[in-house]
């Protein structure tokens, strides 16, 4: 079965500070990518990455960045946590086979900024 | 992106089969067909994929229409567990390309 980890389900941290989320696939995925997930908005793209050390910015990546430095891990950091940044963090990872690319995703981390 | 269409709420008994259908009139022909679940407070659960023909897994089974306009998914025997929101995404297989839920279809099974 794929496995994708997340380091925190549940995290609080105040306005300012720096957080990271880290995420871990234990498939040998070459993608993996980082999703926020808010009532009425959806499922929206932060970062994405196809290899170690790559990685594309999404359609919200303002306010984040991320690092892969190996292939199974891919952390999102928030620079300077605000009160709108609180929402669900996903994360996911994909492989390319043949014509098709399945995304599976980790539990998810609730993060609330005070 | 092809839009799909699914009802808002379903409801199903324990024990029955769940038929969860979607409508995506304007899917493209290189473009699958991918259900996937969300259970309250939990990660989307992929479940199952397909092009153009009938596929089945341990979880559900696919139902394509020779159009290719709508699909169903079927869980053969629903349980308390199943209660979750189902989403049915196309996208294209190959690559990378970022998902986007729809408000998919919330199916409560009761006992």
């Amino acid at each position: 079965d794929v496995k994708v980890t997340q380091s925190s389900r549940y995290l609080v941290k105040r306005t300012g500070e720096k957080v990271f989320l880290e995420c871990v696939q234990d498939m040998d995925h070459e993608n993996m990518f980082w999703y926020r997930q808010d009532p009425g908005l959806g499922l929206r793209l932060i970062y994405f990455s196809y290899d170690v050390k790559m990685k594309e910015k999404g359609d919200i990546p303002e306010g984040y960045s991320v690092s892969r430095e190996k292939k199974e891990r891919f952390s999102l950091i928030l620079e300077s946590a605000s009160t709108n940044q609180t929402s669900m963090y996903l994360c996911a990872s994909s492989v390319n086979r043949g014509l098709q690319e399945t995304q599976y995703f980790g539990p998810g981390t609730r993060l609330l900024v005070l | 992106d092809a839009k799909t269409t699914q009802p808002t709420s379903m409801d199903c008994a324990e024990g029955r089969a769940a038929n969860l259908p979607c409508n995506h009139s304007t899917i493209s022909g290189n473009e699958y067909v991918y259900w996937y679940r969300q259970i309250h407070s939990q990660g989307p659960q992929y479940i199952i994929h397909g092009l153009k023909n009938n596929e089945t897994n341990e979880m559900a089974s696919l139902i394509i229409t020779e159009d290719r306009k709508s699909s169903t998914l079927i869980l053969p025997h629903a349980t308390l567990r199943d209660t979750a929101v189902y989403y049915c995404i196309v996208k294209i297989g190959t690559g990378f390309q970022k998902l986007v839920f729809g408000t998919g279809t919330r199916l409560l099974v009761s006992p």
